[in-house]
């Protein structure tokens, strides 16, 4: 089977540094993806690991450990704006699900002043 | 603009109706992808396309069901609607199975009352 986990919800402030945690137990593993997702909006694309070690991108970066399992979104300078869903999702290798992303159910960051 | 283009963006309809949701994807993309994200749920994969063709199928309901046409259009067909299936409903689109990503549509806001 395929588990995704996540925490429900963050708080950080504007200005501060977030560590968004995610874990995965998946058949087949071809990378992970983040997105981003405003309330009733639909997902944007932040990062993408698929091999170990870090990602950076401006103020988002993106951790990788496949033989954990683990990963994590590391938000800086967090802005207003940056509250907001995000989204965990694995990529799967095999077979017909090759290319499928199975998401978490998201972390709910809340940035306040 | 994502390329990826869904309608309608909103359907309110009673139970027992049917409706029929559609999703243009980006140009050049080949697979299509669809997910519901009913309140505080994640987004539930349902159903994988590609040329044509079916590829993969999630967590989809037998009332549910979808085709992708020669131009590369697909439709969601829901069928003997219950209040539960009141979701978004994404479709997303990618240039093939396993290629980096997928990007999203704005999604069709479903209501059924």
């Amino acid at each position: 089977g395929q588990n995704i986990d996540q925490p429900t919800e963050m708080t950080a402030t504007e200005g501060a540094i977030v560590q968004i945690n995610c874990t995965y137990q998946t058949s087949g593993f071809n990378g992970l993806f983040w997105y981003q997702q405003h309330a009733g909006e639909a997902p944007t694309f932040l990062s993408y690991n698929v091999l170990d070690g870090l990602e950076e991108k401006g103020r988002f970066s993106s951790f990788l450990s496949r033989s954990k399992g683990y990963s994590y979104l590391l938000l800086k300078e967090l802005q207003m704006k940056d509250s907001a869903s995000y989204l965990c999702a694995v990529s799967l290798r095999d077979g017909g699900s090759q290319g499928n992303l199975i998401f978490g159910k998201g972390t709910k960051l809340s940035v306040k002043p | 603009d994502s390329g990826v283009t869904q309608t309608p963006k909103h359907l309110i309809t009673a139970t027992g109706q049917r409706v029929t949701l559609r999703c243009s994807p980006r140009s050049g993309d080949l697979s299509v992808y669809w997910y519901q994200q009913s309140l505080d749920q994640g987004l539930q994969f349902l159903i994988q396309y590609y040329n044509g063709e079916e590829r993969a199928k999630g967590n989809i309901l037998e009332r549910f069901s979808a085709q992708q046409f020669p131009d590369l259009h697909s439709e969601l067909n829901l069928s003997s609607l219950e209040l539960g299936d009141s979701a978004l409903y994404f479709c997303a689109s990618s240039v093939a199975p396993g290629y980096y990503g997928y990007t999203f549509g704005s999604g069709t806001r479903l209501t059924v009352v």
